[in-house]
């Protein structure tokens, strides 16, 4: 049983340019959400999909985030014209659905990036 | 709008012995979970405990309790016979049962430092 990774772990760009980052959730979960965490605070939550629908998005998620899961597996968040203010761990959780247990969310390692 | 607060930003406890965090939060609705999460330093965070709010019982996970008061909206975590490996920062989580929202409201964390 692997847990969710996360590629890449750290990722260093110059403001401007476009990043992707790529989450593989654990398999038989059918939701995904993705949370920025900057430093010192808690993870803010970003946006959710349960299979390929993106159900529910944060105002946190500006236009130039976009994120898909297109086959309800892996899912990808880009950013686009990164912004100093973007530099932030983000992180990348899964869960099934059906009461409490198979509801928690399990944490990938997360996606470091620094905008110079 | 359903907040997690954290009071103690940081917290120190001597190998062996028993500290608690503390947790409140903020929600109209009846129905919801409540999580701590342990996240080691340069590490990913995973689950301690779970709480369902419709069930009065604590719940205890080994060396990890909470003491869940509804009606004072509180949700401390207790862990008992600390070892050098419970380092970490400890984030609260609120997560509503049902409708469309299935993300995490984290608290900003409390960093626990065990000393040997």
């Amino acid at each position: 049983d692997t847990g969710v990774s996360q590629n890449p772990r750290h990722k260093i760009t110059k403001r401007g340019q476009n990043v992707t980052f790529r989450c593989d959730p654990i398999s038989e979960h059918n939701r995904l959400y993705w949370y920025r965490q900057t430093l010192g605070q808690g993870p803010e939550f970003l946006t959710y999909f349960q299979n390929e629908a993106q159900l529910e998005k944060s105002r946190l998620l500006s236009d130039r985030f976009s994120a898909e899961r297109p086959k309800g597996s892996f899912s990808t968040l880009e950013i686009q014209r990164t912004e100093q203010g973007d530099s932030a761990m983000y992180l990348c959780a899964s869960s099934a659905t059906g009461g409490a247990p198979q509801e928690t969310q399990y944490f990938g390692p997360g996606t470091r990036l620094l905008v110079l | 709008a359903q907040t997690v607060t954290q009071s103690q930003p940081e917290m120190s406890v001597q190998e062996a012995e028993t500290v608690t965090l503390s947790c409140t939060y903020d929600t109209s609705e009846s129905d919801y979970y409540l999580f701590w999460y342990k996240q080691p330093p340069s590490r990913q965070m995973i689950l301690v405990i779970r709480q369902e709010a419709y069930k009065q019982q604590n719940a205890t996970e080994n060396r990890f309790s909470v003491n869940f008061q509804k009606a004072a909206k509180s949700f401390s975590l207790k862990i008992s016979d600390s070892q050098l490996g419970d380092a970490a920062m400890y984030f609260c989580a609120y997560r509503l049962i049902g409708g469309s929202q299935g993300n995490l409201i984290f608290g900003k964390g409390t960093k626990l430092s065990v000393k040997p």
